[in-house]
């Protein structure tokens, strides 16, 4: 098994460039999630899934756009990138929504916007 | 709100013991303890539930005070190994609304 799967590992984009960072996990898990990781700052949730077709914000979802048509696939995708979203992006994934398991990370992708 | 947790950093020598406190300001579901070694993903290490059940494995143990809303994490005769940054994440509703994650402790391990 692969896990999680994040693709691409490094970006750098210009500001006003959209992109699609990809997610994919292959353990039938029902919870997926998006996550930005900035120095000193911990791990911020960004929007997450408990299911296909079902999704909502987390904590810090401005700019930031997502969809669940698969259990397998969660993309997040920026609309118009700017300078302050330059951060790691984690996905992670979980047997369920409930909190009795815990969650698998991808190994993230390192986005700079210049 | 973020959890809370302290030391921000400690340094010890192998084989000696580390703990690693978590306090929330909301009621908790559950306590996840992660760890994270630089330019790698975080790994998952335990759980602790409401009610007392905990899910986890090796050499580390934890503690949840449900009435004071805080978690430890024992590291007990540190090896090299365990070097990195240690987060918690609280769940105040069963998963429902993802994890919220402290700033993280880092431990480092000399030989």
């Amino acid at each position: 098994n692969a896990g999680v799967t994040q693709t691409p590992k490094f970006q750098v984009l210009k500001t006003g460039q959209s992109m699609t960072l990809q997610c994919a996990q292959d353990m039938n898990h029902e919870y997926m999630s998006w996550y930005r990781q900035d120095p000193g700052m911990g791990l911020r949730l960004i929007h997450y899934s408990v299911g296909a077709g079902i999704t909502d914000q987390g904590e810090v979802p401005n700019g930031y756009n997502v969809s669940r048509s698969t259990t397998e696939d969660f993309p997040l995708r920026l609309l118009s990138a700017a300078p302050s979203q330059t951060s790691v992006y984690f996905c992670a994934s979980s047997y369920s929504m409930q909190a009795y398991y815990g969650y698998t990370f991808g190994s993230g992708t390192r986005l700079t916007v210049v | 709100q973020q959890p809370v947790q302290s030391p921000q950093a400690v340094i010890l020598r192998e084989g000696e013991d580390a703990v690693i406190n978590c306090s929330s300001s909301k009621a908790l579901y559950s306590v996840h303890w992660y760890r994270q070694k630089h330019g790698e993903a975080p790994v998952f290490l335990m759980i602790l539930l409401k009610g007392g059940e905990q899910k986890g494995h090796e050499k580390i143990s934890a503690s949840f005070n449900e009435k004071k809303q805080q978690s430890s994490l024992y590291l007990t005769a540190s090896q090299l190994s365990y070097s990195g940054t240690y987060f918690c994440g609280t769940d105040q509703g069963g998963g429902a609304d993802g994890l919220t994650f402290g700033k993280g402790t880092h431990l480092i391990i000399q030989p």
